[in-house]
């Protein structure tokens, strides 16, 4: 099983330009969610979705968008990037969300920028 | 508000010594507790949880978590530690029904 599909792996942009992380998975895991790790600071939920049509923000959600269509896809967008959004990024999903299912993690991708 | 707190950034320890990753942690009502690892350039992998039962909780390559209520802890523990436990390991916690919020980590150093 491919698991969690998190591209690209790497990533620079300048200041202002948009871009997509893609995220899927296929385990038909209902809960998805992305990440931010940067030093010192562990990970920060950004934005997390429970199935299909359904998103929620997270601790740090601004400056970024995502919307959940199909089961297997939640992209994170960043629509006017800005070097305080440089970080790596993480993509997860769960089985069952409110049963506290456990979290499977995405490689991440790192995202710089300029 | 959920919270996790990790008061430690970095544990040393000699191989074959025990260890202990602390984590405390603020929810109302019932938690439920994660430890996660991460190598290096990896994402992170899931070790152990505490939903309810047991206060002891046995996970993956031979560590445990003991679940404490009235100090509000779940440390993550293991007997004999190996140079290969070295990583970065994150302690998580989920207030029913909302999402997982996870602790700034600790840095797990075994040495030779």
């Amino acid at each position: 099983n491919a698991g969690v599909t998190q591209t690209p792996k790497f990533q620079v942009l300048k200041t202002g330009q948009s871009m997509t992380l893609q995220c899927a998975q296929d385990m038909n895991h209902e809960y998805m969610s992305w990440y931010r790790q940067d030093p010192g600071m562990g990970l920060r939920l950004i934005h997390y979705s429970v199935g299909a049509g359904i998103t929620d923000q997270g601790e740090v959600p601004n400056g970024y968008n995502v919307s959940r269509s199909t089961t297997e896809d939640f992209p994170l967008r960043l629509l006017s990037a800005a070097p305080s959004q440089t970080s790596v990024y993480f993509c997860a999903s769960s089985y069952a969300h409110r049963g506290a299912g456990e979290l499977f993690f995405g490689e991440g991708s790192r995202l710089t920028v300029l | 508000a959920q919270s996790v707190a990790q008061p430690e950034d970095q544990v040393n320890v000699a191989e074959g010594n025990p260890l202990t990753v602390k984590c405390t942690y603020s929810v109302s009502g019932n938690p439920y507790l994660f430890w996660y690892v991460q190598y290096p350039n990896r994402g992170l992998q899931f070790l152990l949880k505490y939903i309810t039962g047991d206060n002891l909780v046995k996970g993956s390559y031979g560590f445990e978590a003991e679940f404490n209520k009235s100090q509000t802890s779940f440390h993550l523990k293991k007997p004999s530690a190996l140079v290969s436990d070295s990583a970065l390991y994150f302690c998580a916690v989920m207030q029913a029904g909302t999402a997982l919020i996870f602790g700034k980590g600790t840095t797990l150093s075994v040495s030779s």
